[in-house]
């Protein structure tokens, strides 16, 4: 059974700073894996995809890698601002499109 | 806009009733998802569609019933709720099947007294 893990589970950092948020699975046959953002009581927002094949997507100020051999992904923020406060879940996309979530890193940036 | 939309968006039930939640698509996602998020448990996987009267369990599908007669609803029923179903529900559905992702839809939080 795939298992995801995030660590660490809440990170608190000055505005400014550059963080890195960790994700480790336990089956390395994944199809993607995905991270997303969760602003309290709100849905999940879709941040990047890195499919199986590739090792690392960016958007803006986040790039996401992906390493399926040692099955971990790091999502990097650079240059975090108070609007980056959030909780950012990784997700593995494995057969039918299902995911398996980890339970997250709640993020505050600190202005 | 995921063009997933949920309703209600909050509701109170009592133990025992029959409560549906509904589920609207408007991408012609194939592939359709309920998930519950919960303290503890992050979300998990109730039920799956990959097309229109397809459906399969997910991780947690007991006391859960879902239809997809058309492909734009996927309706989640809660047979006879119980307390432990209180929780968020996440509808998401991803554009193909493909390499895109899941898109999620604003939730319905869901509380049984």
């Amino acid at each position: 059974k795939q298992e995801v893990t995030q660590i660490p589970a809440a990170l608190s950092v000055p505005e400014g700073e550059n963080l890195v948020l960790n994700c480790s699975f336990t089956d390395s046959a994944i199809y993607n894996l995905q991270w997303f953002r969760q602003d309290p009581g709100k849905g999940l927002t879709s941040l990047l995809l890195i499919q199986s094949s590739q090792r690392e997507q960016t958007s803006g100020r986040l790039n996401a890698s992906l390493d399926k051999s040692s099955g971990r992904s790091t999502l990097y923020i650079a240059a975090s601002q108070p609007g980056d406060s959030a909780t950012y879940l990784c997700a593995v996309i494995q057969g039918a499109q299902k995911l398996v979530f980890g339970q997250g890193t709640r993020l505050t940036i600190n202005p | 806009d995921a063009g997933i939309t949920q309703s209600p968006r909050y509701k109170i039930t009592e133990t025992g009733r029959q409560v549906t939640l509904m589920c609207h698509q408007t991408w012609s996602h194939s592939y359709m998802f309920w998930y519950r998020q919960d303290l503890g448990h992050g979300l998990r996987l109730i039920y799956y569609s990959a097309a229109a009267d397809i459906t399969d369990k997910g991780e947690v599908p007991d006391g859960y019933v879902v239809s997809r007669s058309k492909t734009e609803n996927f309706p989640l029923t809660l047979e006879s709720a119980t307390r432990s179903q209180t929780s968020v529900y996440f509808c998401a559905g991803n554009p193909s099947g493909g390499p895109e992702g899941q898109y999620f839809g604003p939730g319905t939080r869901l509380t049984v007294t």
